[in-house]
C-alpha cells in the first residue's frame, strides 16, 4: 500500500501569510495527488487534483506542484477563510490520504 | 446543481450492522463512481473503497474487506454503504463522494461530497 505523510502537522499563520504544506508518498505516484480542504464539522472540499490543476471554483491563491514522491500546496495570501485542515491524497493505486495539516490563527 | 444526500444519524450496539444511504441527484448517477470515506472524532479521513454504480463493481480497501458491503438502486440514484460487525472503533462520520474519472489522464479525485452521517456505536 502506498503511505502518504504530510508536513508540518499543524502550523499557525496570520491573515496574508504565504502557507506551503507538505506531502510524500511512499512511491512514486506521478502526479495522481489530489488536496482537499475540510472545515470543523463539514465535508472536505476538493482544491487541487493531479498534482496542480485548480478545482473549478477554487480561489487562485491556492496552488500545487510536485511529481513523484514530492508535492507541496501553497496558499499565496492567506485569507480568514483559509484556516482548516488541509488533506492530500493518492489516486495511484486505490486512495490513500494523507495525515492532514491543520492551520489555525497565531 | 450536484448533490449527495445521506441519510440520518445511527445508534448501534457493537455486533450489529448500519446501513448508510446515500442519494445523488444533479447528474448521470450510472456516469460515477461512489467511494465511501470515514473520519473518526478528532481523526484523520480514511477511505473505505469504491463502487460503479453502472456495473455494480466494487474495490475495498484491505481493512475492511469482508466487513463492508457496498450496492446501489439505479432507479432512485442512490448508493448504501453496510458495515457489519460493528465495534466502538467504527464510531465515526460516514461520508460519500463522487468519483470523478478523467478517461484521458487516469486522474481520479472526489469532486462533491455528501454530507457525512454520524454512526455511533455504543452498548
Amino acid at each position: 500500500d502506498i503511505q502518504m505523510t504530510q508536513s508540518p502537522s499543524s502550523l499557525s499563520a496570520s491573515v496574508g501569510d504565504r502557507v506551503t504544506i507538505t506531502c510524500r508518498a511512499s512511491q512514486s505516484i506521478s502526479s495522481y495527488l489530489n488536496w482537499y480542504q475540510q472545515k470543523p464539522g463539514k465535508a472536505p472540499k476538493l482544491l487541487i487534483y493531479a498534482a496542480s490543476s485548480l478545482q473549478s471554483g477554487v480561489p487562485s491563491r491556492f496552488s500545487g506542484s510536485g511529481s513523484g514522491t514530492d508535492f507541496t500546496l501553497t496558499i499565496s495570501s492567506l485569507q480568514p477563510e483559509d484556516f482548516a485542515t488541509y488533506y492530500c491524497q493518492q489516486s495511484h493505486n486505490t486512495f490513500t490520504f494523507g495525515p492532514g495539516t491543520k492551520v489555525d490563527i497565531k | 446543481q450536484v448533490q449527495l444526500v445521506q441519510s440520518g444519524a445511527e445508534v448501534k450496539k457493537p455486533g450489529a450492522s448500519v446501513k448508510v444511504s446515500c442519494k445523488a441527484s444533479g447528474y448521470t448517477f450510472t456516469s460515477y463512481d461512489i467511494n465511501w470515506v470515514r473520519q473518526a472524532t478528532g481523526q484523520g479521513l480514511e477511505w473505505m473503497g469504491w463502487m460503479n454504480p453502472n456495473s455494480g463493481n466494487t474495490g475495498y480497501a484491505q481493512k475492511f474487506q469482508g466487513r463492508v458491503n457496498f450496492t446501489r438502486n439505479t432507479s432512485i440514484s442512490t448508493a448504501y454503504m453496510e458495515l457489519s460487525s460493528l465495534r466502538s472503533e467504527d464510531t465515526a462520520v460516514y461520508y460519500c463522494a463522487r468519483g470523478y474519472y478523467d478517461i484521458l489522464t487516469g486522474y481520479q479525485r472526489g469532486d462533491y461530497w455528501g454530507q457525512g452521517t454520524l454512526v455511533t456505536v455504543s452498548s
